[in-house]
């Protein structure tokens, strides 16, 4: 069976700084892992994937994510945060199957 | 290149009813997936519809069902609805694979009184 588990359900960081966002996986099959985010009122939008290429996965807006499998690991990085960063996000592990399974989320807020 | 689009965008119904949510996926995608995220959670997986087939489904009753059309649009039905099923309901399109990344509409608000 797969499954994320996303730590901190809330995460404030300054305008500026280092934005890391937590994920473990869980998976029984070599997994596909992507971060989304979802801004209020909107729908998911794709920030970036895992698909057994490069452990290091640049996305869109400046975030990158590295998959590790020695500790099940996807964590989501941005080294400068931005207002417009703040938002949900989710994290997801696919088993090249049909189905996504998401990740509870963490909301991010920034500080100006 | 046009991108998926739900409607309506938000609903209320009363317990009891049904109610029918539609989807157009994006040009050139022949999958059709139906999640529900409910307040605070993240998105659950309800079925998945590929060539006008389900081609899976997650832990939802039968009362949940869909269509998928030759153009690859589809519906979400629910009937006999029930107060939980308030919720955000988000329709993805996709090429077949679990490895394609899902793309999103904006979601039908649910709510059930």
């Amino acid at each position: 069976a797969q499954s994320v588990t996303q730590l901190g359900s809330h995460v404030s960081v300054s305008e500026g700084a280092l934005v890391l966002l937590r994920c473990n996986y869980s998976s029984s099959v070599p997994p596909y892992l992507f971060w989304y985010v979802q801004y209020p009122n909107q729908g998911l939008q794709l920030l970036l994937k895992y698909t057994s290429a490069a452990t290091l996965v640049k996305g869109i807006n400046g975030f990158e994510a590295e998959f590790k499998k020695s500790e099940t690991s996807f964590h989501l990085t941005k080294p400068s945060a931005h207002m417009s960063d703040a938002a949900e996000y989710f994290c997801a592990v696919s088993d090249a199957g049909n189905q996504f399974y998401f990740g509870t989320g963490t909301s991010l807020t920034v500080i100006p | 290149e046009t991108g998926v689009t739900q409607s309506p965008t938000h609903l209320i119904k009363t317990r009891g009813q049904q109610v029918t949510l539609r989807c157009s996926s994006q040009s050139g995608h022949n999958t059709v997936s139906w999640y529900q995220q409910a307040l605070g959670q993240g998105p659950q997986f309800i079925f998945q519809y590929y060539r006008e087939e389900e081609n899976g489904r997650g832990n939802f009753p039968p009362r949940f069902s869909g269509l998928q059309f030759p153009n690859y649009s589809s519906e979400l039905n629910v009937n006999a609805l029930e107060l939980d099923d308030s919720a955000l309901y988000l329709c993805a399109s996709s090429r077949q694979g679990g490895y394609e990344k899902l793309f999103f509409g904006s979601g039908t608000q649910l709510s059930v009184l």
